[in-house]
C-alpha cells in the first residue's frame, strides 16, 4: 500500500498571503496525484489532478507541482473561503488502492 | 453532473445495508465510479472503484470480502452492498466519479452501533 503523508497537520496564515502544502508518497506515483479542498460541513471538491492540472472552475490562485514522491499545493492571495482541510490522493496504485493523505487543516487569520 | 446517495442509516454490528447513488448530467456508462468514506471527524478513505461496464470492481483491504460494488448502466445507478458491518464502518459515504473523484455527492451516513 502506498502511504501518503501530508505536512504540516495544521496551518494558520493571514488573509492575502500565500501558502504551500506538502504531500509525500511512500513510493513513486509519477504524476498521478490529486488535491481536494473540504470546507466545513461540505463534501470535498477536486482542485488539482495529474499533479498540476486545475480542475474545472478552480481559480488560478491554486497551483500544484511535483512528481514521483514529492508534491506541493500552493494557494496565493489567500481568501477567507480558503479555510478548510486539504487532502492529497494518489491514483497510481494498480490494482486500485487510491490512498489519501491525512489532511492539512488551513486556518485563515 | 449530479450524484445523489441514499440508503444510509443505523444498523447493528454484523448487519447489512445497501447504499445507492443516482447519477445524472453525464454519460454514465463512460466513467469509472468510486465510493469514498469519511468517519466522523476524520479523514477520507477510498474504499471501492468499478469499471465502466461493471465487470470489475476493486476494494480497499478494510472492506474486501464484506462490501460489493455494482452498477446499473441502464438506470444510471451505482450500489454498495455492505455486509458484516462493524463499528469502524461508521462513516459518511460518498459516491464519486472517476479515480480523481471530480464530482461528489452530498454523502449518506452509515452508523453501526448496538
Amino acid at each position: 500500500e502506498i502511504v501518503m503523508t501530508q505536512s504540516p497537520d495544521t496551518l494558520s496564515v493571514s488573509l492575502g498571503e500565500s501558502v504551500t502544502l506538502s504531500c509525500r508518497a511512500s513510493q513513486s506515483v509519477t504524476n498521478n496525484l490529486a488535491w481536494y479542498q473540504q470546507r466545513p460541513g461540505q463534501a470535498p471538491r477536486l482542485l488539482i489532478y495529474s499533479a498540476s492540472s486545475r480542475a474545472s472552475g478552480i481559480p488560478a490562485r491554486f497551483s500544484g507541482s511535483g512528481s514521483g514522491t514529492e508534491f506541493t499545493l500552493t494557494i496565493s492571495s489567500l481568501q477567507s473561503e480558503d479555510s478548510g482541510v486539504y487532502y492529497c490522493q494518489q491514483c497510481f496504485d494498480w490494482p486500485p488502492n487510491f490512498s489519501f493523505g491525512q489532511g492539512t487543516r488551513l486556518e485563515i487569520k | 453532473v449530479k450524484l445523489v446517495e441514499s440508503g444510509g442509516g443505523l444498523v447493528k454490528p454484523g448487519g447489512s445495508l445497501r447504499l445507492s447513488c443516482a447519477a445524472s448530467g453525464f454519460s454514465f456508462s463512460d466513467y469509472y465510479m468510486s465510493w469514498v468514506r469519511q468517519p466522523p471527524g476524520k479523514g477520507l478513505q477510498w474504499i471501492s472503484y468499478i469499471s465502466q461496464t461493471g465487470n470489475t470492481a476493486y476494494y480497499a483491504d478494510s472492506v474486501k470480502g464484506r462490501f460489493t460494488m455494482s452498477r446499473d448502466n441502464g438506470k444510471n445507478f451505482v450500489f454498495l452492498q455492505m455486509d458484516s458491518l462493524r463499528a469502524e464502518d461508521t462513516a459518511l459515504y460518498y459516491c464519486t466519479r472517476r479515480n480523481y473523484n471530480d464530482n461528489w455527492g452530498q454523502g449518506t451516513l452509515v452508523t453501526v452501533s448496538s
